[in-house]
């Protein structure tokens, strides 16, 4: 089973609100990311977790907000978005293996279907 | 440092045509290269990938030889169908102290016309 799942699907938003995207694998990897994407454009990477710890933030603003409660599931709390921030949010999963000396493996990542957000 | 450079789209072909979606990259160290697929309104998908020098990786008639020598990894498929239409992603990963970060291509985006 390689599957990431991600919740909501879809959230529209206003840029006062609170709300939260959820990601769930059960692959047992130790390492995962949020990423977000633009039309026609790359993912761009957000933060990285391994090990439940964060290990890569991207400068992102403050207005969003990570949290890896366990090492199967990833949250990304927002709050007073901007209609700039409207965009597909993706959850993406990985080994995270650990070499002598410090590297880290350079295995596949798997993405879930992604929340499509809306900010009004 | 990393980077990938992918052919510009978009690419239109007819049904049944022959597919490249060229793919160059630098790098530091070993990288391990991949291609993902991004059908309209969903996630990104793995489509194949290899890991070290002269690897091939193929899945649903796509191929992709990890080319060394000329730092590539172009995506080819024989024969394309309808269901193809999509966004090619290629990328890359590097060994690195602070975790398994990917570097992607800008995407090619496919379509193909009965």
């Amino acid at each position: 089973d390689t599957e990431v799942t991600q919740t909501p699907k879809h959230l529209v938003m206003g840029m006062t609100n609170k709300k939260s995207l959820k990601c769930e694998q059960h692959m047992g990897h130790r390492a995962m990311y949020w990423y977000k994407q633009k039309a026609k454009k790359p993912p761009e990477l957000m933060f990285v977790y391994s090990y439940e710890k964060l290990s890569i933030n991207e400068s992102v603003p403050s207005r969003f907000s990570p949290e890896c409660p366990n090492s199967s599931l990833l949250n990304l709390h927002l709050h007073a978005l901007q209609p700039e921030d409207s965009a597909l949010y993706l959850c993406a999963s990985s080994q995270d293996l650990r070499f002598a000396g410090g590297a880290i493996s350079t295995d596949t990542q798997y993405f879930g279907p992604g929340t499509r957000l809306t900010v009004l | 440092g990393n980077s990938v450079t992918q052919m510009e789209g978009p690419v239109t072909l007819s049904e049944e045509a022959f597919l490249t979606i060229n793919c160059t990259y630098t790098a530091t160290g070993y990288p391990s290269l991949f291609w993902y697929v991004q059908y309209p309104g969903e996630g990104l998908q793995l489509l194949l990938k290899a890991t070290k020098a002269d690897d091939k990786g193929s899945n649903k008639g796509f191929e992709a030889t990890y080319r060394k020598e000329t730092t590539s990894f172009h995506l080819e498929k024989g024969s394309v169908q309808v269901s193809d239409s999509a966004v090619y992603f290629c990328a890359l990963s590097v060994p690195s102290n602070t975790g398994n970060q990917f570097y992607f291509g800008t995407g090619t985006s496919l379509t193909v016309i009965p």
